[in-house]
């Protein structure tokens, strides 16, 4: 069966300070990668979506980036952290193309 | 463009009574529809999807949705609230096949609480 990982869970980070947010996949290839934001009080956001190694569409003008270096890796960046980076980080996976998304468990981000 | 409207922010039943949680959809097309389950703190995790086959759909948990193309509604219904059932319910249509990735609208979301 297919299981995603997404670490680290919590993160506390300062103003200014880099940041790398990690997610893999099990068990399929050729998956569709997602980072989302959900960020308090508000629904979830698209950040980022990845069709294949090295292609990456981002939904959103903003502080962060993301790279796929392997088929189920999935990496979210910043070089310098903004307050308004804080929220709640949620990868998924999807079959290419179709149906639901599947999501990790999610980080939890506090830029002070 | 798709869109998904859900109806209530929050909705509170006692444990054991029916929970009726309410999504309306637009989309110029059949689309697909799902709703997720959100615990504080944990990722999504899928109730159950409709996508053109029976238009009742059962999910985990005893929850199941009517799609209701006439009224444009999704809505979500459970016999019997549990207290493990309290959380946020997002309802997502998902938009035309675009660029190779699902592109998933969500609703808003509805915080169910259940009383004692």
């Amino acid at each position: 069966s297919q299981t995603i990982h997404q670490w680290p869970a919590t993160l506390v980070q300062p103003v200014g300070s880099p940041l790398s947010l990690e997610c893999t996949v099990e068990g399929t290839s050729n998956p569709n990668l997602y980072w989302y934001r959900q960020a308090a009080g508000r629904g979830l956001q698209l950040l980022f979506y990845s069709v294949g190694i090295g292609q990456i569409s981002s939904e959103v003008p903003q502080n962060l980036s993301a790279s796929r270096p392997q088929d189920r890796q999935f990496i979210l960046s910043s070089k310098k952290l903004l307050l308004s980076d804080s929220g709640f980080y949620l990868c998924a996976w999807s079959v290419r193309g179709i149906g639901e998304l599947f999501f990790g468990e999610g980080s939890r981000l506090t830029v002070l | 463009a798709q869109s998904v409207t859900q109806l209530d922010s929050h909705v509170s039943v006692s444990e054991g009574t029916p929970v009726l949680l309410r999504c309306n959809y637009s989309s110029s097309y059949s689309p697909s529809l799902f709703w997720y389950v959100q615990h504080p703190n944990k990722g999504l995790q899928l109730l159950l999807k409709y996508t053109s086959a029976a238009t009742l759909v059962k999910g985990i948990n005893g929850f199941e949705a009517e799609f209701k193309k006439s009224e444009t509604s999704f809505h979500l219904t459970k016999p019997s609230a549990h207290m493990s059932d309290a959380a946020e319910y997002f309802c997502v249509v998902s938009d035309m096949f675009s660029g190779g990735y699902n592109k998933l609208i969500f609703g808003a979301g509805t915080r169910l609480a259940v009383h004692p």
